[in-house]
């Protein structure tokens, strides 16, 4: 089965500072996919970073970086020098790779930026 | 990029009457659909994955003739909650891939929800 923990129910920073949010998954699959997505207040899911499981190369798109962990089964998400419109629920989620491919989520981040 | 159309994006409906949810997919086609349920400041729960032309399957604990799902077309998928009660009350979104992304398993796009509140 597979399983993904966001231990960070809510988190709250004051704007410019850098802000991370933990992942940590759970699957028996060679091969999957994690994912994090953003729920702005207004509820819609907005994509932002998808990494397979042999990917383990960090990435950075602006002021967003994941850091993939196999070692650690971690999948982190950083938001550096945050602005209030980054305030929003934030899901980690993993995919098998085959079948029905399916999203699990964690149980979301809540992070409130104060201006 | 994909565009996952949902409507409505919110109904009240009383109690015991049905209500049927749309989920387009507005420039791909999907085989496949998912169906989310998301109760207040809680995760996303997959309710059922609905097929193209074959009947859908469903996740334990959900009931399949509470919520009956039809795909079909590649394009349209529809969640009906029948004979609604309060604790039906959530905030239902559907999602679907677009097989034509690159880069290996292409993300789940997602419509923008449907708020449904029974009174």
């Amino acid at each position: 089965a597979q399983k993904v923990t966001q231990a960070q129910t809510e988190i709250s920073v004051v704007e410019k500072e850098d802000v991370t949010l933990d992942c940590v998954y759970e699957t028996r699959d060679t091969t999957y996919y994690l994912f994090w997505y953003k729920q702005p207040p207004s509820g819609e899911l907005v994509f932002l970073i998808r990494r397979n499981s042999f990917d383990e190369q960090n990435e950075i798109s602006g002021r967003y970086s994941w850091n993939f962990q196999k070692s650690t089964s971690s999948f982190n998400f950083t938001i550096t020098a945050s602005q209030v419109v980054d305030s929003a629920v934030y899901f980690c989620a993993l995919s098998e790779a085959a079948g029905r491919r399916a999203l699990t989520f964690g149980s979301g981040t809540r992070l409130q930026v104060q201006p | 990029g994909a565009v996952v159309s949902q409507h409505p994006s919110w109904v009240i409906c009383k109690s015991g009457t049905s209500v049927k949810i749309e989920c387009r997919s507005l420039d791909f086609q999907a085989t496949t659909m998912f169906w989310y349920r998301q109760f207040p400041k809680q995760s996303l729960m997959l309710m059922a994955t609905s097929n193209e032309g074959s009947k859908a399957t469903y996740e334990q604990g959900v009931e399949k003739d509470k919520f009956l799902i039809n795909h079909a077309s590649l394009t349209l998928s529809t969640l009906t909650v029948t004979s609604a009660h309060p604790e039906d009350s959530s905030f239902y979104i559907c999602s679907a891939r677009d097989g034509r992304e690159g880069g290996g398993l292409s993300p789940l796009h997602f419509g923008n929800g449907t708020r449904l509140t029974v009174t």
